[in-house]
């Protein structure tokens, strides 16, 4: 399975953008971009998928470098409910999610 | 919108006793998926199921063994129980069109069942 790196930690203020990057530097041409996140003693949860494209949905939004070696996760307001451990998971055809560490995200009120 | 339902939400055993987690996907998925996740860890793959057949099988120990049945839920049975099996067991579940895992499909999770093992 192709592997991500993240930060371990970053810290944002309530209502600012959070970035959140993610570098992958092995990926393949098939391997979809997952980002998922988990709030305390939850199970995770989907935020957003891309490829190729940019992408945007009513959580965030994904940015996709051109080589696709990196991506970020934006988040264009953060709320404290949105202090989670946030995943990128890259997911070729066939392969199962396999999480790594992820970054641990807080939000200062 | 329905989402994965897992039973028991929590469930508390003595050593080398058995549990048996349930886990019920969305409706009209087909795959099913469970992950163990201890104390400060990330959630770690242990097996998947897709139309009720084996799919993939990751990091599960011999002393548990899974199903999926005809109405599609899961259960995940642990026997021998140890004291490393406390975790939180997450149950999640895809569809995927033609059993093709295409890398796109988007994995929904349960609430998790506690498991504690004294």
């Amino acid at each position: 399975d192709a592997k991500t790196t993240q930060p371990n930690s970053m810290e944002s203020n309530e209502e600012e953008p959070v970035h959140l990057p993610c570098n992958h530097s092995t990926i393949s041409g098939t391997d979809y971009i997952h980002w998922y996140r988990q709030l305390p003693s939850q199970g995770p949860e989907y935020v957003i998928h891309g490829l190729t494209s940019n992408v945007n949905n009513r959580m965030a939004s994904l940015a996709i470098a051109e080589d696709r070696k990196s991506s970020t996760l934006i988040l264009h307001r953060a709320t404290l409910r949105d202090a989670a451990v946030y995943y990128c998971i890259l997911r070729g055809y066939g392969q199962n999610f396999v999480f790594g560490p992820g970054t641990r995200l807080s939000v200062l009120p | 919108a329905a989402g994965v339902i897992q039973s028991p939400r929590h469930l508390i055993k003595e050593k080398r006793e058995t549990a048996t987690l349930k886990c019920y996907p969305i409706p009209r998925h087909d795959t099913v998926y469970w992950y163990q996740q201890g104390p400060g860890q990330d959630p770690q793959f242990l097996i998947s199921f897709y139309e009720k057949m084996q799919s993939d099988k990751g990091s599960i120990p011999d002393r548990f063994s899974a199903q999926q049945f005809s109405d599609y839920h899961s259960e995940l049975n642990m026997s021998s129980l140890e004291l490393g099996d406390s975790a939180l067991y997450f149950c999640a579940s895809s569809y995927n069109p033609g059993g093709v895992n295409s890398g796109a499909n988007v994995l929904t999770f349960g609430a998790g069942s506690r498991l504690t093992v004294l």
